[in-house]
């Protein structure tokens, strides 16, 4: 059964650091991974989406990497910001099935 | 851009009570999820939907039942709300292909509270 790992569970960081969130999941076998982003009280918006033959996707100060092989995902946040405070979360998919959650990163960037 | 809208933003109801949570999306999806969300329990599957009338139970299935009478619509009962049903209650669609372009939608949530 497919497990989705995320650490650290909390991280605070000074503003303006670079930071990298971590995923990791036990079966390569799948097609897709999503970062989400929430904030407290709030439902789920999508970050980025790495198909499982690209190896990162970029949107503006993100940028995710995939390593399916090794079964890891890292989401890299330039130049953080208060904010960028917010929980990550990343799902996969492993096709026949709906997305498998990790329980999520709660970071705090202080200003 | 998709939008998928949920019923309620907060909702406090008696336990006993049966309670319908909406979920409506505007993309012609054909996918729709339930799902709640506790503290370091993180998002649990309650059901979900591929079709029309069509449902499947997630990973905790127990004291929920769904409706899906429209495309558009994914409705969530609690028969006889329950404290331990207080929760966040997140409802999600995606597009039918299961391949690598694949990607779920959420709504804005509904805070439960049972009392």
């Amino acid at each position: 059964k497919q497990e989705v790992t995320q650490i650290p569970a909390a991280l605070s960081v000074p503003e303006g650091e670079n930071l990298v969130l971590n995923c990791s999941f036990t079966d390569s076998a799948i097609y897709n991974l999503q970062w989400f982003r929430q904030d407290p009280g709030k439902g789920l918006t999508s970050l980025l989406l790495i198909q499982s033959s690209q190896r990162e996707q970029t949107s503006g100060r993100l940028n995710a990497s995939l390593d399916k092989s090794s079964g890891r995902s890292t989401l890299y946040i330039a130049a953080s910001q208060p904010g960028d405070s917010a929980t990550y979360l990343c799902a996969v998919h492993p096709g026949n099935t709906p997305l498998v959650f990790g329980k999520g990163t709660r970071l705090s960037v202080i200003a | 851009d998709v939008k998928v809208t949920q019923s309620s933003r907060y909702l406090v109801k008696r336990t006993g009570e049966k309670v319908f949570l909406e979920c409506v999306q505007d993309m012609d999806h054909e996918n729709m999820f339930w799902y709640r969300q506790d503290p370091g329990l993180g998002l649990r599957l309650i059901y979900f939907s591929y079709d029309v009338k069509m449902k499947e139970k997630g990973d905790i299935p127990e004291g929920y039942s769904v409706s899906r009478e429209k495309k558009e619509r994914f409705s969530l009962i609690l028969e006889s709300a329950s404290t331990n049903q207080t929760s966040m209650y997140l409802c999600a669609s995606s597009p039918p292909t299961s391949g690598a372009t694949y990607e779920q939608y959420f709504g804005p949530g509904t805070r439960l509270t049972v009392t």
